[in-house]
């Protein structure tokens, strides 16, 4: 069966430092892979999707980036956080028929930015 | 960039009620809609994903009506449990590669 792991569950960074999460997800190759944002009070949105190893698209200009440097990896990263990047960051996954096939979650990371 | 608006945005019922809630978006462009359910402390769980206008699935308790040429659908559960306490996301498919555009979610708190 698949699996997506993602770490860490919670994560506390100053202002200004650097930030890397990693997803990774077992069972299945070729994947489409997510990255979501939770803020304080707004719904999931969209920040990250990769359809393939080095091939990234952003969907909202941000202070983040993201890579996917394997087939089933991953990473969410900023060079020098923001306050505005705290929130619930979710990975998330599906086979790659777009539009009818259900994502599958990871835990999530909390961050928070002081 | 797709309106995606849920309702109510909170619930609460007795456990053994039953209970809808509705997802409304716009019609043009339509591939698919998702439903997810995020319990907390958990990461959220696909419930449904409906395609056809007039689709209807179900899920145990749990079923979902789709019109896609009005552009919404409902959620139902019947006879409401405890453990049906979560945030019930809905999510059309939207951008240019078809990518999910999450509505806030209605939170339903199901009291024993």
């Amino acid at each position: 069966s698949q699996t997506i792991h993602q770490w860490p569950a919670t994560l506390v960074q100053p202002v200004g430092s650097p930030l890397s999460l990693e997803c990774t997800v077992e069972g299945t190759s070729n994947p489409n892979l997510y990255w979501y944002r939770q803020a304080a009070g707004r719904g999931l949105q969209l920040l990250f999707y990769s359809v393939g190893i080095g091939q990234i698209s952003s969907e909202v200009p941000q202070n983040l980036s993201a890579s996917r440097p394997q087939d089933r990896q991953f990473i969410l990263s900023s060079k020098k956080l923001l306050l505005s990047d705290s929130g619930f960051y979710l990975c998330a996954w599906n086979h790659r028929i777009l539009g009818n096939q259900p994502q599958h979650f990871g835990d999530g990371t909390r961050l928070s930015i002081l | 960039i797709l309106n995606v608006e849920q309702s109510p945005q909170s619930l609460h019922v007795q456990e053994g009620d039953s209970t809808n809630f509705t997802c409304s978006f716009p019609s043009s462009n339509f591939y698919a809609l998702h439903w997810y359910r995020w319990e907390t402390a958990k990461s959220p769980e696909a419930l449904f994903v409906m395609t056809l206008n007039g689709d209807e699935k179900k899920k145990g308790r749990i079923s979902a009506t789709l019109n896609t040429k009005e552009g919404y659908s409902y959620l139902y559960i019947k006879g409401s449990q405890p453990e049906d306490s979560a945030t019930y996301l809905c999510a059309p498919n939207g951008g240019s590669q078809g990518n999910l555009i999450f509505g806030k979610g209605t939170k339903l708190s199901v009291k024993p």
